[in-house]
């Protein structure tokens, strides 16, 4: 089993609708938890960190459920500029961090 | 504004040849890392280092060897390229945080990396 497993998509979501989608991880001693993000052929970037009690940054919005095991992303009024691949990471030890494979958003006006 | 830069974008190589990944990063961060990415396996982590002449084998450590002479710098060596190590290589780095390092990761942009 993977560490960290997400569902590829593509998920085609039509402009200003909204998506989620949800990772889970292997490893219940993991503290802390983000969603990156990763646009074609570019390097990953923080997105937002992940908090117990879920957290927003505008239009996006973050869940953990500790007992269960995964983190989610949920993105409002989705706009053609947040196509892109949205990994879910989690920590392991000193530093280091499990990424997923992605989950690929595609935007269409 | 954390800088991380690598030394090339694209790189081919033949099989056998000894290969060089550089990164540079400007925010002296104590962290630094090497993944590789390929498509369905997600980013894996080859090696790390905590501080200068430190490394700490990753996840996916056969093959590549990696060196930390200064602080800001940490290279990648391929001793012989193989084609299975065809990918895209990147470096990240980060600062050390009170809790051990559980800080952002910043990326450089990438070494597309093919071996003939």
């Amino acid at each position: 089993r993977k560490e960290v497993e997400q569902d590829p998509g593509p998920f085609n979501v039509p402009e200003g609708a909204t998506v989620a989608f949800n990772c889970t991880y292997s490893n219940s001693a993991s503290q802390s938890f983000f969603w990156y993000r990763q646009d074609c052929r570019k390097e990953p970037k923080l997105l937002m960190s992940v908090y117990s009690s879920g957290n927003e940054d505008g239009r996006f919005t973050a869940q953990l459920n500790r007992a269960s095991q995964y983190i989610s992303l949920l993105i409002r009024d989705s706009k053609l500029s947040d196509s892109a691949t949205y990994l879910c990471v989690v920590t392991r030890s000193w530093g280091k961090l499990q990424f997923g494979a992605g989950t690929q958003v595609v935007v269409t006006p | 504004d954390v800088k991380v830069t690598q030394s090339s974008r694209y790189l081919v190589k033949r099989t056998g040849e000894k290969v060089f990944l550089e990164c540079v990063q400007d925010m002296d961060h104590e962290n630094m890392f090497w993944y590789r990415q390929d498509p369905g396996l997600g980013l894996r982590l080859i090696y790390f280092s905590y501080d200068v002449k430190m490394k700490e084998k990753g996840d996916i450590p056969e093959g590549y060897s990696v060196s930390r002479e200064k602080k800001e710098r940490f290279s990648l060596i391929l001793e012989s390229a193989s084609t299975n190590q065809t990918s895209m290589y990147l470096c990240a780095s980060s600062t050390r945080g009170e809790t051990g390092g559980q800080e952002t990761q910043y990326f450089g942009p990438g070494t597309r990396l093919l071996v003939l």
